[in-house]
Order: structure tokens, then C-alpha cells, then sequence
């Protein structure tokens, strides 16, 4: 069964350092995702994605961050001076569209900022 | 706005047991879809149901059943006959219509279930 994958599983940077995070979505979806999850709390939405463009992003996904579509599977997310607040579990999804679709999620990546 | 409530954090059965977790709903849009995410202790999340909001017909999946209720904006979840693997945290999300392709999560119901 296709799924999302996600790299690294886990990663640990330090204050002030870029990080990207890797995402292959399935492969015959065109909507792309981000969503972050700090340790214990609710999910929340990051960002969306189609046809090489943002198409919606929270209050979250300020000038610090940006996605890439960089070829035609992988989907990152960069992180350009990662704070402490930063750390958490981050979770790439795609959907096939997006109105009825269901988004999967990938397995997340666990960023620590130190 | 959307927002999910999900009111119980944290539920303890004993194996066998059945149990259910709420999930009540707010928005002002008649078109929305619900979900819920099983998040076992591995971390990833996992979709287990879709409804959009013109199906009101309850759902039996094995030992999983969904009750989608519009008039208490509730979208229930109940596990029958509970098992250790069902141990994991529960996310019940919505998505409107209207309001962009983003799901909004509760804070997901912890379930713990004992052998």
C-alpha cells in the first residue's frame, strides 16, 4: 500500500542553525502538507501545497519557513533559524485532492533544537 | 472558526471492555468532513474514518463504530471489546469546506487500555 514517507526520523540541531526536513508524498497526489505537533499538544497545520505553489498557510509558517517542491517526488520543509520552540514533531501528509479526499500523513520527523 | 473538542485527555479500560471517546465539532458551514487519527506510541498517525457532513449513517468497521450525530455536532467513536494494541491517542479533526484544504484537530483523547 503506497504511504508517505518522511526523513529524517528524528534530528537534533542547534538554536539559530537551518534545518530541512524530507517528505515523499504518494505518489499520484497533487496536495501537499505540513503540520506540527509539540510534544503532548493537539496537531496543528503549517501549510499547503499545489502546483508548485502555497496555497494556504497558518500563522505559524512566518518568514522563517518554506516549503520545496524540488523535483517530482520529494517535498521539503526548511526551517531557516530554528528557535527552541521549533522542537517538535513534524508531520508531512498528502491527499489526491482536497475537497473530499483524505489526507495521509507520513511517520513525522522529531526535531529537537537545543 | 472551526474547533474540535475532544473533553476527555485521558480514558483507562481494562482489555475487553468497550469504550468511547467524544468528539463534538463547531462550525458555521454546512459542508465539512470529519476524521479521526489513531496515533499509537510510535508516533505516526493513522487514518482510520472519513464522513462528510450529508452522511449521517453511522459506521461499523470490525470493532470500530462511529456515531455522527449533526444535532449535538458530536462525531463519537466507540472501540468494542478493547485490546492492548488499541492503546494510542485519538485524534478526531474536521475540515470545512469553505475554509481552505487545513484539518483542525482536538487535543485527541489518550486511551489506555490495561490486559
Amino acid at each position: 500500500e503506497p504511504e508517505v514517507t518522511q526523513t529524517p526520523s528524528h534530528q537534533v540541531t542547534q538554536m539559530g542553525q537551518e534545518v530541512i526536513l524530507r517528505c515523499v508524498p504518494i505518489s499520484n497526489h497533487l496536495y501537499f502538507y505540513w503540520y506540527r505537533q509539540i510534544l503532548g499538544q493537539k496537531v496543528e497545520f503549517l501549510v499547503s501545497f499545489y502546483n508548485n505553489e502555497i496555497s494556504e498557510k497558518s500563522e505559524i509558517f512566518d518568514d522563517q519557513f518554506s516549503v520545496e517542491r524540488p523535483d517530482g517526488s520529494n517535498f521539503t520543509l526548511k526551517i531557516r533559524s530554528t528557535k527552541l520552540e521549533d522542537s517538535a514533531m513534524y508531520f508531512c501528509a498528502s491527499s489526491f485532492r482536497t475537497s473530499v479526499e483524505t489526507q495521509y500523513f507520513g511517520p513525522g520527523t522529531r526535531l529537537l533544537v537545543l | 472558526a472551526q474547533k474540535v473538542t475532544q473533553a476527555q485527555t485521558e480514558i483507562s479500560v481494562v482489555e475487553k471492555e468497550d469504550v468511547t471517546l467524544d468528539c463534538v465539532y463547531e462550525t458555521r458551514d454546512t459542508t465539512y468532513y470529519l476524521f479521526w487519527y489513531k496515533q499509537p506510541p510510535s508516533g505516526e498517525l493513522v487514518f482510520l474514518i472519513r464522513r462528510n457532513s450529508f452522511d449521517e449513517q453511522n459506521e461499523i468497521s470490525g470493532r470500530y463504530s462511529w456515531n455522527f450525530q449533526k444535532s449535538t455536532s458530536s462525531f463519537n467513536f466507540t472501540i468494542t471489546a478493547s485490546q492492548v494494541v488499541d492503546s494510542a491517542v485519538y485524534f478526531c479533526a474536521l475540515r470545512v469546506n469553505n475554509a481552505g484544504n487545513m484539518l483542525t484537530f482536538g487535543g485527541g483523547t489518550r486511551l489506555m487500555v490495561k490486559p
